[in-house]
């Protein structure tokens, strides 16, 4: 199928690290992306892995592949109320990187306590 | 430079009418793509359009028609609206040089159909 499954709901302090759980469907996507979407607002994009990478670190994010169980993470290191936000994992499918649809998860709803 | 820009922003319709949403892509990128997106759930893929042709499209019926102009800019029309079209329509944009598939969202445009 194309189901890409998400946790739908993490609450952290302010300054603690966040860890967003992703798992996806289709171990040839060339890419994989996580988006952030905040109320009322498109979509952003944070950051994206080659799927030949394990780990990929931009500032606070840090993302994290295991291809052999389709899993993907996105830690986000010193979490701030701004990070307050939806987060959306996504993998391409159904061709290569710049024709291929992308594959949303439902997303997941981060929370952060001052 | 100017984003993914959308219009309109917000519209109000009735059951069986046609609706039509815009996109201007972000300067320099020739591809349009078109997603669904209802409350709390992940964006889903609608079709995508490079060179004025559709290239890809997802699990929507033909009420969901689309077109891209010389100048890449598109248009999504629904025709025969359900109450279930009720959503926030994204348009992203990429450019098909770029092999990471990188997309940039519009703000959307929310559609209530009554």
């Amino acid at each position: 199928g194309e189901d890409v499954e998400q946790s739908l709901f993490l609450s952290v302090r302010e300054g603690d690290s966040s860890v967003i759980n992703c798992t996806y469907t289709d171990s040839s996507s060339t890419y994989l992306y996580w988006y952030k979407q905040e109320p009322g607002a498109g979509l952003q994009l944070l950051t994206y892995i080659f799927s030949n990478m394990d780990m990929k670190q931009d500032q606070r994010l840090t993302v994290l592949l295991n291809k052999k169980d389709k899993h993907l993470s996105l830690r986000i290191a010193d979490t701030q109320t701004g990070d307050s936000a939806i987060y959306f994992c996504a993998e391409i499918l159904g061709g290569s990187s710049n024709t291929g649809k992308l594959i949303f998860g439902q997303g997941t709803t981060l929370q952060v306590k001052p | 430079d100017a984003g993914v820009t959308q219009s309109p922003t917000h519209l109000i319709k009735t059951r069986g009418q046609q609706v039509t949403l815009r996109c201007s892509p972000k300067s320099g990128h020739d591809t349009v793509s078109w997603y669904q997106q209802a409350l709390g759930q992940g964006p889903q893929f609608i079709f995508q359009y490079y060179e004025e042709e559709e290239r890809q499209r997802g699990n929507f019926p033909d009420r969901f028609s689309g077109h891209q102009f010389p100048n890449y800019s598109s248009e999504l029309n629904v025709n025969a609206l359900l109450l279930g079209d009720s959503a926030l329509y994204l348009c992203a944009s990429s450019y098909t040089g770029v092999t990471t598939g990188e997309l940039f969202f519009g703000e959307g445009s929310r559609l209530t159909v009554l």
